[in-house]
């Protein structure tokens, strides 16, 4: 099966600016979760999607937001970008056993 | 929240020498307790994961035992390899999934040859 897949893989954006980003699951995965990896706080969970619900949510402001299509790919969006939004953005696709699997991540710049 | 502490932070050891990085736990319903290791620049891979009904776990040379009562969980690497270098990180979650898995800070493995 193929793995995980995120585009894009990396981005240059201003402040004030807002950002989409992509996740493919594996196939079959219902579950993705979104993380936000930083050296200072290390990776961090945003939220998880399954069946097109959100089912939990981590410690993020409201400019954090995703959603889930019908086939379970996912994007998350991040609104009014703050320098303190570069990172990199990981997603996760789970499978029934909860096990979950990373993709190669998003690498986001804030100028 | 669920809170992991992951301990140490830089681990250095001679190639061929074992390696055992240990985290704590705060929430007693986790019951999942999976490890990642990621590479410069690449994706965390999961390497091993163990449930709460289980006390240890092994998988060639890495093995995860867990203590529910002292809530913490160790990683052990035998006979290391210098393609053991990396970050560590152990990680948990709730029964419920409340919070999806939180992750430890990471350890730096470095294995000299």
């Amino acid at each position: 099966k193929a793995g995980v897949t995120q585009t894009p893989r990396y981005l240059i954006k201003t402040r004030g600016q807002q950002v989409t980003l992509s996740c493919s699951p594996i196939s079959g995965h219902r579950s993705v979760s979104w993380y936000q990896q930083t050296p200072g706080q290390g990776l961090q969970f945003l939220f998880e999607y399954f069946s097109e619900t959100q089912r939990n949510k981590g410690n993020f402001p409201g400019r954090f937001s995703g959603r889930q299509f019908s086939n379970s790919r996912s994007e998350m969006n991040v609104s009014t970008l703050e320098l303190g939004d570069s990172a990199l953005y990981l997603c996760a696709s789970s499978d029934q056993q909860e096990t979950q699997y990373f993709g190669p991540g998003t690498r986001l710049l804030v100028l | 929240g669920e809170n992991v502490e992951q301990h140490p932070s830089t681990l250095s050891v001679q190639e061929g020498d074992s390696a055992v990085i240990k985290c704590t736990y705060s929430d007693s319903a986790s019951n999942y307790f999976p490890w990642y290791k990621q590479e410069l620049g690449k994706r965390p891979q999961l390497i091993i994961d163990i449930r709460s009904n289980v006390g240890e776990k092994k998988d060639q040379r890495i093995a995860v035992t867990l203590n529910k009562t002292a809530k913490h969980f160790s990683l052990h690497i035998t006979e290391t390899q210098p393609e053991d270098s990396a970050v560590y990180f152990c990680a948990a979650r709730s029964g419920g999934g409340a919070d999806g898995l939180t992750f430890g800070k990471g350890t730096h493995l470095i294995i000299q040859p």
